[in-house]
């Protein structure tokens, strides 16, 4: 089974420190989408691309988030700098639009972000 | 804008009984609707959609839902249930054409006892 793939799946680190995950979309997908899990909030939507390009990133942090899809097999999410309440789960999924025809998202495992 | 509610965040039921997991959305565009299932440190598993056609809808696992427009809901339901269906489940809504971008519920934890 085609499989979205994250790097790396557990992180820890100080306040302040740069933090970079890493998304491989499964092959042919064109739709590649990053979510935040958190217990208060749930599960957010902070960014999205289709065809590498950015269509919605209104759900995240401007100032110290950046997504970017340097080519079709790497989504990346960068945090800089670092804030204890950036702790949470992020997932990305990728997906396929033809059209208008949507197709379900498949959900990578997840990065487990802890900011000490 | 669309948005989805759960009502339960928590049902517990006993192996072998049936179970049902509310959903209801609210949306001024026609929707498409999913459950997915999250088991503990993984991400979301598809388990079924609706985007058009038969208002019953099966996935996978033995789950199924049933689409009423009427009543903007998309229950989940499973006539037996087994200790490995512990999890949490999401019901998320997507606007029909709208690009995939999909907003989710706060979750029901299914918690099955023997």
């Amino acid at each position: 089974d085609a499989r979205v793939t994250q790097t790396p799946r557990h992180k820890v680190t100080e306040m302040g420190q740069e933090v970079t995950m890493r998304c491989q979309p499964i092959l042919g997908h064109n739709t590649v989408f990053w979510y935040r899990q958190t217990m208060m909030q749930g599960l957010e939507l902070l960014a999205y691309f289709r065809n590498r390009a950015p269509l919605d990133d209104s759900g995240m942090p401007k100032d110290r988030f950046s997504a970017e899809m340097p080519d079709a097999t790497l989504a990346t999410l960068k945090i800089q700098p670092s804030e204890p309440r950036d702790s949470a789960v992020y997932f990305c999924a990728s997906g396929f639009i033809a059209g208008s025809r949507d197709q379900p998202q498949h959900f990578g495992d997840g990065t487990r972000l802890s900011i000490l | 804008a669309q948005s989805v509610t759960q009502l339960d965040s928590q049902v517990p039921v006993f192996e072998e009984a049936p179970v049902e997991l509310r959903c209801n959305y609210s949306s001024s565009v026609s929707v498409y609707l999913f459950w997915y299932v999250q088991y503990p440190n993984q991400g979301l598993q598809l388990l079924l959609k609706y985007l058009s056609g038969s208002t019953l809808v099966k996935g996978i696992n033995g789950f199924e839902a049933e689409f009423n427009k009427s009543q903007t809901s998309f229950h989940l339901r499973k006539p037996s249930v087994h200790i490995s269906d512990t999890a949490e489940y999401f019901c998320a809504v997507s606007a029909a054409g709208g690009g995939n971008k999909l907003t989710f519920g706060t979750g029901t934890q299914l918690k099955v006892e023997l």
